[in-house]
């Protein structure tokens, strides 16, 4: 089955460290999601992107964070500075627009934890 | 604006008995509506969706979900829960029109006892 890969699965980084995260969605796919999940927020959207280009970002602190598309097969998501509070499962997911009815495909997360 | 309430962020049932996880939308436009579980340390996986066919639905492992305008609600049942089904399951909204982002609730932790 295709899946949608994200690195590194854990990462543990002091306070004021810049923090990457990588994400390979499925081959083919046009429409990244990057959510974040706390035990406080639940799943919160930071982003998404078509073709690459973002469509919404209003849910990502500006000050700090920021995603891109490189290209085609690669978004990252990066903090910096990080800080205590940034501590999540961060999750990636793909899928092709125009097509919500197949559902998106999601990675399996990347803990970060900020000490 | 679109959103899912999930009420009950626990629920406990015996190995067999029936599972019922409730889920109410709101949207403004006619929904397209998800239900993804979540295993331990793991992603989301999809169990099933509605995309105004059939209203009643069906997914994996066993689980079907119901559409009901009148009541909008989406809510999950399954007959007879397994040990596996042990999981946190999180209902989703999306409008049919627009950009398509999911909206998701806050989860319900399904334990299942012996």
């Amino acid at each position: 089955d295709a899946r949608v890969t994200q690195t590194p699965r854990d990462k543990v980084t002091e306070m004021g460290q810049e923090v990457t995260m990588r994400c390979q969605p499925i081959l083919g796919h046009n429409t990244v999601f990057w959510y974040r999940q706390t035990m406080m927020q639940g799943l919160e959207l930071l982003a998404y992107f078509r073709n690459r280009a973002p469509l919404d970002d209003s849910g990502m602190p500006k000050d700090r964070f920021s995603a891109e598309m490189p290209d085609a097969t690669l978004a990252t998501l990066k903090i910096q500075p990080s800080e205590p509070r940034d501590s999540a499962v961060y999750f990636c997911a793909s899928g092709w627009d125009g097509q919500a009815v197949v559902g998106y495909t999601f990675g399996s997360g990347t803990r970060l934890t900020v000490v | 604006a679109q959103s899912v309430t999930q009420l009950g962020s626990h629920v406990s049932v015996s190995e067999g008995a029936l599972v019922l996880l409730r889920c109410n939308y709101s949207s403004s436009v006619p929904p397209y509506l998800f239900w993804y579980v979540q295993y331990p340390n793991q992603g989301l996986q999809l169990l099933l969706k509605y995309t105004s066919a059939a209203t009643l639905v069906k997914g994996i492992n066993g689980f079907e979900a119901e559409f009901k305008k009148s009541e909008t609600s989406f809510h999950l049942t399954k007959p007879s829960a397994h040990m596996s089904d042990a999981a946190e399951y999180f209902c989703a909204v999306t409008p049919s029109g627009g950009y398509n982002k999911l909206i998701f609730g806050a989860g319900t932790r399904l334990a299942v006892h012996p």
